[in-house]
């Protein structure tokens, strides 16, 4: 089915240690986003990339850093985990043309702990 | 930045009745603005979006308005059903210079009651 993955699903980490959340896409859309919900707060953009090879800054990209090497790739890693990045993480990809936004699809989440 | 403000955060309302939350946008650049719908423990999904140059736009028993003068923009739901309870997000997005960027609002539990 084609869609977009992400992994892990859920995950207890340690403070400072170093994480990597994993996001694949199918569709071979050329945007991809990653979000944190928080509640209370609803979804804040981290990063983004409009196309391989391109990242941008979100609302909230703190302690965070990504890469898109490919199209269908788009991994969200926090190099040194503080407990204030629990949270679930959605990744997201669109269509983007550059001057509309396509429909954002979103990947099933992660729940991520950090103690 | 652009910042959206969403409005009620909760709302109960019985089977049947509408449903209206309201959201206002900082940026006039503005010109993109979706609804998503998220189910408990799903991930949140396009129901409807409208862009600037329409005030109005309906989907069966779901519609959304845009006053661009007063920058707000409302999701009406009508004849409510208990399938429409989830959480509720409006977004916005600058539509100039490349930016690919959606800003979304806090989020509207809805839960609809028999």
């Amino acid at each position: 089915i084609a869609g977009i993955t992400q992994a892990p699903t859920s995950q207890i980490l340690a403070a400072g240690r170093r994480m990597t959340l994993r996001c694949t896409q199918d569709m071979r859309h050329n945007a991809m986003y990653w979000y944190r919900q928080d509640l209370g707060l609803g979804l804040r953009l981290i990063h983004y990339s409009n196309t391989a090879g391109t990242t941008g800054k979100g609302e909230v990209p703190d302690g965070y850093s990504v890469s898109r090497a490919n199209t269908d790739d788009f991994p969200l890693t926090l190099a040194s985990a503080v407990p204030s990045q629990t949270s679930v993480y959605f990744c997201a990809s669109s269509a983007f043309t550059g001057g509309d936004t396509g429909e954002l699809f979103f990947g099933e989440g992660s729940r991520l702990t950090v103690l | 930045g652009e910042n959206v403000e969403q409005h009620p955060s909760t709302l109960s309302v019985q089977e049947g009745d509408s449903a209206v939350i309201k959201c206002t946008y900082s940026d006039s650049a503005s010109n993109y603005f979706p609804w998503y719908k998220q189910e408990l423990g799903k991930r949140p999904q396009l129901i409807i979006d409208i862009r600037s140059n329409v005030g109005e736009k309906k989907d069966q028993r779901i519609a959304v308005t845009l006053n661009k003068t007063a920058k707000h923009f409302s999701l009406h739901i009508t004849e409510t059903q208990p399938e429409d309870s989830a959480v509720y997000f409006c977004a916005a997005r600058r539509g100039t210079g490349g930016e690919n960027k959606l800003t979304f609002g806090t989020g509207t539990q809805l839960k609809v009651e028999l």
